[in-house]
C-alpha cells in the first residue's frame, strides 16, 4: 500500500520560514493537500492542488510538489501556526495520509 | 456556509455494529464525495471511506469487509456504519465535504466537529 512519510516534528522560530515535507513514490505524479489541525479541533484545509490556497488561509503558507516530496511552506511564522499538519494524496482509489508533523513556534 | 454534523452513539461494545450519520447542512450533496475519517487518541488521521453523490463508493481496504457507507440526498445525509467493532475501532470519526481534481486531486474543504467513540464492554 502507498505510504506518505512525515518527520513527526519540526521546530521554528517566530517570523522565520517553516517547511514541512512529505514524501511518497512518484509523489509530484499526484496532487497533494494539506490540512492544519490544533488541538481539540477539526483539521483545516490550508493547501490543495499542491499549490493552491482555500478562502481564508494566510499568504504565507505555500505548497509545492516534485518528484518524490511535497513540502508545505508557511513564511514569516507566526505562534498562531503551532499545530499538527498532515499531508494527503490519493493513490490506487484510497486516500492515505502522512502520520503528521508536529509544528513548533519557540 | 456548508455545515456537517455528525450523530450516533458515544459508546459500543465490541464485536456490535458503529452507527453514525452526518448531516449536511447549508449546501447540496450533488457534486461531492461524502468522506468519513477517524483519529484514534493521540494519534493520525484515518481515511474510512467516502461516497460521491451519485452513489459509488471508495473504501479503505482494511476496513471494507466491515464497511458500509451510504447516502440519503433526500435528507441531505450520509451515514457509516462498522460492524464487529474492537477496541481498535475507538477513535474520534470525522465527516467531510471532499472535492475531487482530475484523477488524483482529493481535498476536504468542510469537516464536522467529530464525535468520539469508543469501543468497550
Amino acid at each position: 500500500s502507498y505510504e506518505l512519510t512525515q518527520a513527526p516534528s519540526v521546530s521554528v522560530s517566530p517570523g522565520q520560514t517553516a517547511s514541512i515535507t512529505c514524501s511518497g513514490d512518484k509523489l509530484g505524479s499526484k496532487y497533494v493537500c494539506w490540512y492544519q489541525q490544533k488541538p481539540g479541533q477539526s483539521p483545516v484545509l490550508v493547501i490543495y492542488q499542491d499549490t493552491k490556497r482555500p478562502s481564508g488561509i494566510p499568504e504565507r503558507f505555500s505548497g509545492s510538489n516534485s518528484k518524490n516530496t511535497a513540502t508545505l511552506t508557511i513564511s514569516g511564522t507566526q505562534a498562531m501556526d503551532e499545530a499538527d499538519y498532515y499531508c494527503q494524496a490519493w493513490d490506487s482509489s484510497t486516500v492515505v495520509f502522512g502520520g503528521g508533523t508536529k509544528l513548533t513556534v519557540l | 456556509q456548508v455545515q456537517l454534523q455528525e450523530s450516533g452513539p458515544g459508546l459500543v461494545k465490541p464485536s456490535e455494529t458503529l452507527s453514525l450519520t452526518c448531516t449536511v447542512s447549508g449546501g447540496s450533496i450533488s457534486g461531492y464525495f461524502w468522506s468519513w475519517i477517524r483519529q484514534p487518541p493521540g494519534k493520525g488521521l484515518e481515511w474510512i471511506g467516502h461516497i460521491y453523490y451519485s452513489g459509488s463508493t471508495d473504501y479503505n481496504s482494511s476496513l471494507k469487509s466491515r464497511l458500509t457507507i451510504s447516502l440519503a440526498t433526500s435528507t441531505n445525509q450520509f451515514s457509516l456504519t462498522l460492524r464487529s467493532v474492537t477496541a481498535a475501532d475507538t477513535a474520534v470519526y470525522y465527516c467531510a465535504r471532499t472535492s475531487r481534481a482530475g484523477n488524483t486531486g482529493y481535498s476536504s474543504d468542510y469537516w464536522g466537529q467529530g464525535t468520539l467513540v469508543t469501543v468497550s464492554s
